[in-house]
């Protein structure tokens, strides 16, 4: 595709519901990765993937956050039991080859999660 | 473990004239890339600008220039000629060049164009 898709663009949802959440990577890109944006603030890591291996979950803030890349192209961030902290932007962000240093990393649109 | 801090909230500029956004990091390594990304109100995240921690030669892309003094753990990121389209949050990201591939961002500098 020509760009990192996410989906849905906006979730609102009730406190206690599982939400799951989408990226749609660049075609033949390598490298996925998760952040969480609060309002005012820059994005922060969740995790990273080299295509289907979670390479680092250490920005998952507790174990109702997962995610996986089971066939190495979308991947799924999925939030159990959502609390009202959990409200944020979330972004996935893809690079052609994460292990260079100078890859770029492209940011898809992000998934706007609001726990009521 | 490695921060980045942007100390200056807002800024603003008159459209045409030169504005200069701060970031300063901390970190052990002697490797590194540090980026500026540009957040819209529609609050896309555009890389604008890139910089290799090895390379003395600061980097350019048209209008934006950085001010990369490794010893002083300093990357400002320089807008020239601005234009309306510029009104956006800037943030400074950190990347180790050392196994792990996460970008460490700061908190953003909201920039203004003033017609």
């Amino acid at each position: 595709g020509a760009g990192v898709s996410q989906s849905p663009r906006y979730k609102v949802t009730k406190r206690g519901q599982d939400v799951a959440l989408r990226c749609d990577p660049i075609s033949g890109h390598v490298s996925l990765y998760w952040y969480r944006q609060a309002l005012g603030q820059g994005p922060e890591f969740l995790t990273y993937f080299n295509y289907e291996a979670q390479q680092d979950k250490s920005g998952l803030p507790n174990d109702r956050f997962s995610a996986e890349r089971p066939e190495g192209s979308i991947s799924t961030l999925t939030i159990q039991r959502t609390e009202q902290r959990d409200s944020a932007m979330y972004r996935c962000a893809s690079s052609l080859d994460g292990t260079g240093g100078t890859d770029t990393q492209y940011f898809g649109p992000g998934t706007r999660l609001t726990v009521l | 473990a490695q921060t980045v801090t942007q100390s200056q909230p807002e800024m603003s500029v008159q459209e045409a004239e030169t504005v200069t956004l701060s970031c300063t990091y901390d970190t052990s390594e002697s490797d590194y890339y540090l980026f500026w990304y540009k957040q819209p109100p529609s609050r896309q995240m555009i890389l604008v600008i890139r910089q290799e921690a090895y390379k003395q030669q600061n980097a350019t892309e048209n209008r934006f220039s950085v001010n990369f003094q490794k010893a002083a753990k300093s990357f400002s990121l320089k807008i020239s000629d601005s234009q309306l389209g510029d009104a956006a949050m800037y943030f400074c990201a950190y990347r180790s060049n050392f196994g792990n591939e996460k970008l460490t961002f700061g908190t953003g500098t909201r920039l203004t164009i003033i017609p």
